[in-house]
């Protein structure tokens, strides 16, 4: 079974502009989450988007948003860009939703903001 | 909030010996998951071991096993017969049962000498 898969792998940008990074499940997985990874913050949770709705979020302002598709493919958007944002963005999926569904991690979006 | 604390920001190993990469974590719930994963310089972050909170035998896979201790709120990770591939950034994380996010702890960063 492929693995999950998330483009583009490597993005730059400049501040103020806006970006979408796309991730696509392990098949038959209907849950996706994504977590930004910093040095300075290390992993941290964004959202989790189950069977096209979103289940949980995470702390981050609403520059920070993403959505579903029916085919589980998910898409994570972020306005306005700042310096701050430049991270490494990953996607993971499980089967389902909750704490005893395992997630599996993507090889990460570097998103850098200049 | 659960927390997750990883004491030990770099650890340094011996090839084939074993090491120990120590974890602690906050919460008041009852129900949760305990994981560990590796992330190789490619980033991609990998599933080492998962452990449920109801469960009290420590998980095993194969060379990697964990000392759970449910009241010290303690989940460390032992690397037995360490190999130069094991060199890489292990986090330790805590997911609820319900709740869909995944709290990592800030990683260890572990050496394998040969």
């Amino acid at each position: 079974k492929a693995g999950v898969t998330q483009t583009p792998r490597y993005l730059i940008k400049t501040r103020g502009q806006q970006v979408t990074l796309s991730c696509s499940p392990i098949s038959g997985h209907r849950s996706v989450s994504w977590y930004q990874q910093t040095p300075g913050q290390g992993l941290q949770f964004l959202f989790e988007y189950f069977s096209e709705t979103q289940r949980n979020k995470g702390n981050f302002p609403g520059r920070f948003s993403g959505r579903q598709f029916s085919n589980s493919r998910s898409e994570m958007n972020v306005s306005t860009l700042e310096l701050g944002d430049s991270a490494l963005y990953l996607c993971a999926s499980s089967l389902g939703s909750g704490g005893a569904n395992t997630q599996y991690f993507g090889p990460g979006t570097r998103l850098t903001v200049l | 909030a659960q927390t997750v604390t990883q004491s030990q920001p770099e650890m340094s190993v011996q090839e084939a010996e074993t090491v120990t990469l120590s974890c602690t974590y906050d919460t008041s719930e009852s129900d949760y998951y305990l994981f560990w994963y590796k992330q190789p310089p490619s980033r991609q972050m990998i599933l080492v071991i998962r452990q449920e909170a109801y469960k009290q035998q420590n998980a095993t896979e194969n060379r990697f096993s964990v000392n759970f201790q449910k009241a010290a709120k303690s989940f460390s990770l032992k690397i037995s017969d360490s190999q130069l591939g094991d060199a890489a950034m292990y986090f330790c994380a805590y997911r609820s049962l319900n709740n869909n996010d995944m709290r990592f702890g800030a990683g260890t960063r572990l050496t394998v000498k040969p």
